[in-house]
């Protein structure tokens, strides 16, 4: 099984729907990421957690939400989805070795 | 501010051909550098990572990374291309503080041809 698992792998949604990604872990780590990818652009972080009180807006945070249930779940909300927020999403953890471990990511399509 | 620059988008070597993709940096202080790779349909992978020491650093696959403080470069290079080596490959920089977050350059994306 994956350290950290990302669903849906694949989501089309229409525009002004609410749509959630989630993400869970089992390797224990404090921190957790969201971030974007798009062509040309590299990633982009959306928002980080260090802990289930703690967030904190990344880079491209507008129209996302985030919420970190427990230490090994991390789910990232748009509230009402547009067409520029179709991109490859990947959540990633990160432990105090500062590596970070990447999910297989879930490509949003937003039609 | 941090930036991380990937001057090539695209690369295409030859199958057993020597690689080199380059990595420029801009940052405050010394940074913490990494290479990924990102092969289709999958998430990223650890390549290397250089935080202090010996200034070339070996990863997994046969990668090797150079920093250089004085061009504020990180270039990552492999002798000799595999077919397998096919992917995206993407420079970060970052890791400080306790939150570790990484900024990312845009990525480039390297053709083997047989």
């Amino acid at each position: 099984d994956a350290d950290v698992t990302q669903t849906p792998r694949n989501r089309i949604t229409k525009t002004g729907k609410r749509i959630m990604l989630e993400c869970s872990q089992t390797k224990g780590h404090d921190r957790m990421y969201w971030y974007r990818q798009d062509p040309g652009l590299g990633l982009r972080l959306i928002y980080y957690s260090f802990d289930v009180k703690d967030i904190n807006k990344g880079e491209i945070s507008d129209g996302y939400s985030v919420s970190r249930q427990a230490q090994a779940k991390f789910s990232l909300s748009l509230e009402s989805a547009i067409p520029n927020q179709t991109a490859l999403y990947f959540c990633a953890t990160s432990d105090s070795d500062k590596q970070a471990f990447f999910g297989q990511g879930t490509r949003l399509t937003v039609v | 501010a941090q930036s991380v620059t990937q001057p090539d988008i695209h690369i295409t070597v030859s199958e057993g051909a020597s690689l080199e993709l380059r990595c420029n940096y801009s940052y405050g202080a010394t940074p913490y550098l990494f290479w990924y790779v990102q092969s289709p349909g999958q998430g990223l992978q650890l390549l290397l990572k250089y935080f202090s020491g010996d200034t070339l650093v070996q990863g997994i696959k046969g990668f090797e990374a150079e920093f250089k403080r004085s061009q504020s470069s990180f270039n990552l290079r492999k002798p000799s291309v595999h077919w397998s080596d096919a992917a995206e490959y993407f420079c970060a920089v970052g890791g400080y503080g306790g939150y570790n977050k990484l900024i990312f350059g845009a990525g480039t994306r390297l053709a083997v041809h047989p």
